[in-house]
């Protein structure tokens, strides 16, 4: 079956760093994308890992361990307006992917 | 160009009333997704279509669910009947490799 663990809920402060961890069971897993998606809005991709290490987009980064099954999402000189629902997917067969409950990240001044 | 485009964004209806959702997938995209998603549930796929074909439709919940995918310009997920504990935000989203886009969701309400 297909499984994705990640935390409920987190906070952190405006200007810091936050790291959102998500573990995953999943079949014929091909890949692993994170999405954000804010209150009463549909989910925008963040980023996509297929191989091990580290991916850094800006602001963003996203870590992927195959072997752990294992990833993490990494925010950087947060903003107010990164505060919203954090989504880890793992990807399988054929483009399909099984989310995570989502992460909700409050970000505060 | 634009993205993925649902509608109805709302939908309020009574229990027992048909219910039909459409989508456009953008222009190109070759795999459409219809997923729900409510608070105790999260997101969850229901049908994809890959070439307008239904490849797995297992997270259907039950019959009176059905969704079609006549052309590539467009799907529809219909509820007949519809009963309460259908109410969720539907999405629907497209692909053309890996990444798949949403669009804005059906907000559905069933009293």
């Amino acid at each position: 079956g297909q499984n994705i663990d990640q935390p409920t809920e987190m906070t952190a402060t405006e200007g810091a760093i936050v790291q959102i961890n998500c573990t995953y069971q999943t079949s014929g897993f091909n890949g692993l994308f994170w999405y954000q998606q804010h209150a009463g809005e549909a989910p925008t991709f963040l980023s996509y890992n297929v191989l091990d290490g580290l991916e850094e987009k800006g602001r963003f980064s996203s870590f992927l361990s195959r072997s752990k099954g294992y990833s993490y999402l990494l925010l950087k000189e947060l903003q107010m307006k990164d505060s919203a629902s954090y989504l880890c997917a793992a990807g399988s067969g054929y483009s399909t992917l099984t989310f995570g409950k989502g992460t909700m990240l409050l970000v505060s001044p | 160009d634009a993205g993925v485009i649902q509608s109805p964004r709302h939908e309020v209806t009574e229990m027992g009333q048909e219910v039909t959702l459409r989508c456009k997938p953008i222009s190109g995209h070759n795999s459409l997704f219809w997923y729900r998603q409510t608070m105790m549930r999260g997101l969850e796929l229901l049908i994809y279509f890959n070439n307008n074909v239904p490849i797995d439709d297992s997270g259907m919940p039950e019959d009176r669910f059905s969704a079609k995918m006549p052309n590539a310009s467009f799907s529809t997920l219909k509820i007949q009947p519809s009963e309460p504990r259908d109410s969720a935000v539907y999405f629907c989203a497209s692909s053309l490799v890996e990444t798949q886009y949403f669009g804005p969701g059906t907000r559905l309400l069933v009293l």
